[in-house]
């Protein structure tokens, strides 16, 4: 099983910066089967990015991922005020789909 | 398009087995070649994968939850169901179903399932 490790566990930033967010798998993982999600309290998780670096549908361009192997990031190029939530990586491999434990990016 | 709705009790005893169903509207599951999996979020912790299944039956868990999991998909009422046994305070957490192939998109709203006496 491909283990996620997502940190630190909580990020601090003021509106307008630019955040970047760390996923290292124990084992190489197939830039198609990267993504990330963005999760607000009481609300499902939202698909932001696919295949490493492909945007889902009405995801805005201040959002980015990049990566290949065991590292991906997932980059925030000036966080709005709806971008404060807890991010979470998660990968594919061999009919197994496993998570990080979330990055949680809050206000300073 | 695809909308998930999960349903079922929000209170389960320990040692009781919680059952879910996630209905599907705006597609069929029979004719989808995604995989339908549900996920869960225990408070105060990270997303958690249960398992997943193909239209075709066959079901893929993970391996921490396997002796107690069943997934099963009904194709004639266009839903799948989630049945987790011998279910511990450990096992409370807001549970999701969702729809996709090496990443889930879209995901019902989630429903919270305690478990306690």
């Amino acid at each position: 099983e491909t283990v996620l490790t997502q940190s630190p566990g909580t990020l601090s930033f003021s509106p307008g910066e630019r955040a970047t967010l760390s996923c290292r798998a124990s084992q190489s993982v197939s830039s198609s089967s990267l993504a990330w999600y963005q999760q607000t309290p009481g609300q499902a998780p939202r698909l932001l990015i696919y295949g490493t670096s492909r945007r889902a549908s009405g995801i805005p361009g201040r959002f980015s991922g990049s990566g290949s192997g065991t590292d991906f990031t997932l980059t925030i190029s000036r966080l709005e005020p709806e971008d404060f939530a807890t991010y979470y990586c998660q990968q594919y491999s061999s009919s197994s789909w496993t998570f990080g434990q979330g990055t949680k990016v809050e206000i300073k | 398009q695809l909308q998930l709705q999960e349903s079922g009790p929000g209170l389960v005893k320990p040692s009781e087995t919680l059952s879910l169903t996630c209905t599907v509207s705006g597609g069929s599951i029979s004719s989808s070649s995604y995989y339908w999996g549900w996920i869960r979020l225990p408070p105060g912790k990270g997303l958690e994968w249960i398992g997943s299944i193909f239209h075709t039956g066959a079901t893929y868990y993970n391996s921490s939850l396997t002796s107690r999991v069943t997934i099963s998909v009904d194709t004639a009422a266009n839903h799948f169901s989630l049945r987790l046994s011998s279910v511990t305070a450990a096992d409370t957490a807001v549970y999701y179903c969702a729809t996709g192939g090496s990443w889930f998109d879209p995901w019902g709203p989630g429903t919270l399932v305690t478990v306690s006496s």
